[in-house]
């Protein structure tokens, strides 16, 4: 099946910085990528929805200045949580469409941030 | 609001047939069933997807009746490494699966 991967898996950062998690599909051309939040023992929480080479459109209640999310080509999104703080610590996913047509949507590994 | 409804957990043994029940009383002429199985800190893996009746692949077993209000996966001989937690999603495959909805999911746990 089609592969989606996230970098990094996971990583540490100081409150108040920013970070950046990439998501790219690796064979196939995404027009739409998807990106969730998970805490544990909990179920995923769809946060954006993003269309290459459009603005994301952000679901209720999520900050679009803080979670900043960049589409800029067919196979690449970034997610950057910007001026990050502990309560942001989570599991983030992404998840990638063929579009219309496609059969399903594909994961990616996830990636756990950690602010201390 | 979640689109589907599951147990929220299900316990088997080494070698049973599990049955997982997903609702979806309002489904769409144009949403797909999806299974999803997720293990901890990864992301969902893709099991099984169908629109009507039944699909099979060499993983699971997907029934679905007439109505489509519901779904039921079918996990044959389970085995330790099926310990994980089980998503059923409904979406529309022709808008690329926009906004799909992640309900509670089922935590199955398998003993030996």
């Amino acid at each position: 099946g089609a592969v989606v991967s996230q970098h990094p898996s996971w990583v540490i950062c100081k409150s108040g910085t920013s970070v950046k998690i990439e998501c790219r599909s690796l064979d196939f051309q995404a027009t739409t990528m998807f990106w969730y939040r998970q805490f544990p023992k909990q179920s995923l929480m769809l946060m954006a929805t993003s269309n290459e080479g459009s603005k994301a459109t952000y679901e209720q209640g999520v900050e679009k200045d803080k979670f900043l999310i960049n589409h800029a080509s067919l196979t690449l999104s970034t997610l950057t949580v910007t001026s990050a703080h502990p309560e942001d610590s989570s599991f983030y996913i992404c998840s990638a469409s063929l579009g219309q047509g496609g059969n399903t949507i594909y994961f990616g590994e996830g990636s756990w941030l950690t602010v201390v | 609001l979640a689109k589907t409804t599951q147990p929220i957990s299900m316990d088997s043994y080494e070698g049973q047939e599990v049955n997982i029940t997903c609702s979806h009383n309002n489904i769409a002429t144009n949403d797909y069933i999806t299974w999803y199985q997720q293990f901890p800190s990864q992301g969902p893996r893709f099991i099984i997807q169908g629109y009507k009746t039944k699909v099979t692949n060499e993983v699971a077993s997907l029934f679905i009746p007439a109505d489509r209000k519901s779904s039921t996966l079918s996990l044959p001989r389970v085995s330790l490494s099926d310990t994980a937690v089980y998503y059923c999603l409904v979406g529309d495959r022709n808008t690329g699966f926009q906004k799909l909805v992640f309900g509670t999911g089922t935590r199955l746990l398998v003993s030996p």
